[in-house]
């Protein structure tokens, strides 16, 4: 299996926290992003960062803000939690297909359950 | 409007029957990913493709670059094909590259 993992892997907290998630590869892979999943909708891009400082915003940014201050960790921060945010949170990574490397698989993480109360 | 559509959205058959599953997608992409989430939510990457076709046992991937469109097969379907099939196709934007999702295909295979 790929090296990711996702922490917490459940989470249940208060509307108005702030809540940190973290993704954490050791892939050494360029691309790492953070999608959320909800019925009907599918897996929709929050944020993506195309190496360590350089990020970018998805479809469903507002809300959210993330850090990669290194290769390895990708944070996924809600600044001050609401209801519509619950919802199950994927990390992912990728290699670029220039890089020549075999492995261009895409890898997800297992997934964080977060639930706002 | 998606840039990542596929179809259909749900699926039931009946073990042993052939399986397509379809993608489209309406920007230039480098590569496309066929995906599969089992129930209890782990995904997993099952093809990548940039052209032609791959075959891995019974699943089958094929892609037309130039119809922009992709499909996922599975000769022999079996109860344990029953998932959410996912394409997700890698598009190159200004120099960095991003995965965006089709909103999946439910399979469900009867015995």
């Amino acid at each position: 299996d790929a090296g990711i993992t996702q922490s917490p892997r459940h989470k249940v907290t208060e509307t108005g926290t702030p809540v940190t998630l973290r993704c954490h590869q050791t892939e050494n892979h360029r691309y790492m992003y953070w999608y959320r999943q909800d019925p009907g909708h599918g897996l929709r891009l929050i944020h993506y960062s195309y190496g360590v400082k350089d990020t970018d915003k998805g479809e469903v940014s507002d809300g959210y803000s993330v850090s990669r201050s290194k290769t390895e960790d990708f944070l996924l921060t809600l600044e001050s939690a609401t209801s519509s945010q619950t919802s199950v949170y994927f990390c992912a990574i990728s290699e670029s297909l220039d890089r020549g490397r075999v492995n261009t698989e895409a890898f997800f993480g297992q997934g964080t359950r977060l639930t706002v109360v | 409007k998606n840039e990542v559509e596929q179809s259909p959205q749900n699926l039931t058959a009946q073990e042993g029957e052939f399986i397509t599953i379809n993608c489209s997608y309406s920007v230039g992409i480098s590569a496309l990913h066929w995906l599969q989430q089992h129930p209890g939510g782990g995904i997993v990457s099952l093809f990548m493709l940039s052209s032609g076709k791959k075959k891995h046992g019974r699943l089958i991937a094929t892609i037309n670059i130039q119809e922009k469109h992709s499909s996922l097969h599975i000769t022999a379907s079996h109860p344990r094909d029953s998932a959410v099939y996912i394409c997700a196709a890698r598009i190159t934007q200004g120099g960095s590259e991003k995965l965006v999702f089709g909103k999946g295909t439910k399979l469900t295979v009867n015995p």
